[in-house]
């Protein structure tokens, strides 16, 4: 089975736009959850959805949007980008939803605001 | 609160060494779960294991191994003669069943673990 695939792998952006991250999960799993990890705030988690529907978001300004669409495949979108949003976004995938569900990550979008 | 704590920041080892990676958790729930997963330089997450607040059973895989002790909240880590290949960042993550059904895990901050030849 392939992995979780994540588009694009590396993007550069200014201050003040806007950005869309994709994330194809594993076949059959139908859980996407998003993760940040910068230097210095470690890993932190950003939202989940499941079945189209968001679960559980984390601790982020209203700009961290996400979406999941009936094929289970899922964007999240960052408006007003600032210096602090470079990170790497990882998204992971499961079968289903809840806390004994194993999740796989893709190789996470590199994100570089300027 | 649920919290992950890895105080081990960074660890050198010569190969064939054995080192310990410790992972201490706090958590308010009964059920809970307990994830280590690996991070080379490359970026992905790769799982290594995943252990539930019920089965305190060690468990090997190979030169990987895991010692769960609900007494001291701790889920540590121990790779046993050291590779190159073992080069990476170590994170313990826990998701608890709190607040309902959810896939939210809690990162430790990671170890970063470099093995010199």
């Amino acid at each position: 089975k392939a992995g979780v695939t994540q588009t694009p792998r590396y993007l550069i952006k200014t201050r003040g736009q806007q950005v869309t991250l994709s994330c194809s999960p594993i076949s059959g799993h139908r859980s996407v959850s998003w993760y940040q990890q910068t230097p210095g705030q470690g890993l932190q988690f950003l939202f989940e959805y499941f079945s189209e529907t968001q679960r559980n978001k984390g601790n982020f300004p209203g700009r961290f949007s996400g979406r999941q669409f009936s094929n289970s495949r899922s964007e999240m979108n960052v408006s007003t980008l600032e210096l602090g949003d470079s990170a790497l976004y990882l998204c992971a995938s499961s079968p289903s939803q809840g806390l004994r569900e194993t999740q796989y990550f893709g190789p996470g979008t590199r994100l570089l605001v300027l | 609160a649920q919290k992950v704590t890895q105080a081990q920041t960074e660890i050198s080892v010569v190969e064939k060494e054995d080192v310990t990676l410790d992972c201490v958790y706090e958590t308010r729930d009964t059920t809970y779960y307990l994830f280590w997963y690996k991070q080379p330089p490359s970026g992905e997450l790769v799982f290594l294991i995943r252990r539930n607040s019920f089965d305190e059973q060690n468990e090997i895989s190979g030169r990987y191994s895991w010692n769960f002790q609900k007494s001291t909240s701790s889920f540590n880590f121990t790779i046993t003669a050291s590779q190159v290949v073992d080069s990476a960042v170590y994170f313990c993550a826990l998701s608890e069943e709190y607040g309902g059904a959810t896939n939210k895990l809690i990162f430790g901050t990671g170890t970063l673990l470099a093995v010199q030849p």
